[in-house]
């Protein structure tokens, strides 16, 4: 089943913070993030484990909540290359394949 | 590390021909592959795993006899369409994993049949 995103778009000044959640019906076993320019194929930002962990890189970090069956990605002090669709992939927990289900996005943009 | 290398980036082919997309690891063993394809506007949508040396499980409503898909080797996969059709235009992506979980996407191929 399709993971939720929200919100499905949001719009932000340069430097502004932004949260994107994912959440599940599922148990999980993994939420991985990924930003995806137009026309372009996803880039790779990170990926969470079940144990509730929280990982970052530069300004932006993520964490897990296993028991809510929910990622929550963090973006700080934004800058305009944030820009962009923002897509979690989720991987139950019963699965042992690296089946991603992906939601169905969250469009960034950042403004001047 | 973790590079995935995907091509051609963009084709074009007549309706009827069949089109080969290739899908490289290069600097890990991809014990398993992944094949996407998304519609303009849409989100990813899984169509096959293959385990290296096995066949492709594929996802419900994906024609096995149209997406042929073959991972010999621990560092190439293809997916073959097969008599494409119009609506068979899409951006295919090809991700890879090894053992350790670690892997990555391929850059797309963003097919056109006419």
């Amino acid at each position: 089943q399709q993971p939720v995103q929200s919100p499905q778009a949001v719009i932000l000044r340069e430097g502004e913070d932004a949260v994107i959640n994912c959440s599940s019906s599922k148990a999980l076993y993994s939420v991985h993030w990924y930003r995806q320019k137009h026309g372009e194929a996803p880039v790779f930002l990170m990926i969470l484990l079940k144990g509730g962990e929280q990982k970052g890189h530069d300004k932006i970090s993520a964490s897990f909540n296993e028991k809510k069956q929910q990622s929550s990605l963090y973006l700080t002090a934004s800058q305009l290359s944030y820009s962009g669709t923002y897509f979690c992939g989720t991987e139950d927990s019963g699965g042992s394949n690296y089946k991603l289900t992906f939601g169905k996005g969250t469009l960034l943009t950042v403004n001047p | 590390g973790a590079v995935v290398s995907q091509h051609p980036s963009r084709v074009i082919c007549k309706s009827g021909t069949s089109v080969k997309i290739e899908c490289r690891s290069l600097d890990f063993q991809a014990t398993t592959m992944f094949w996407y394809r998304q519609f303009p506007k849409q989100s990813l949508m899984l169509m096959a795993t293959s385990n290296e040396g096995s066949k492709a499980t594929y996802e419900q409503g994906v024609e096995k006899d149209k997406f042929l898909i073959n991972h010999a080797s621990l560092t190439l996969s293809t997916l073959t369409v097969t008599s494409a059709h119009p609506e068979d235009s899409s951006f295919y992506i090809c991700s890879a994993r090894d053992w350790g979980g670690q892997g990555g996407f391929g850059s797309g191929t963003r097919l056109t049949v006419v």
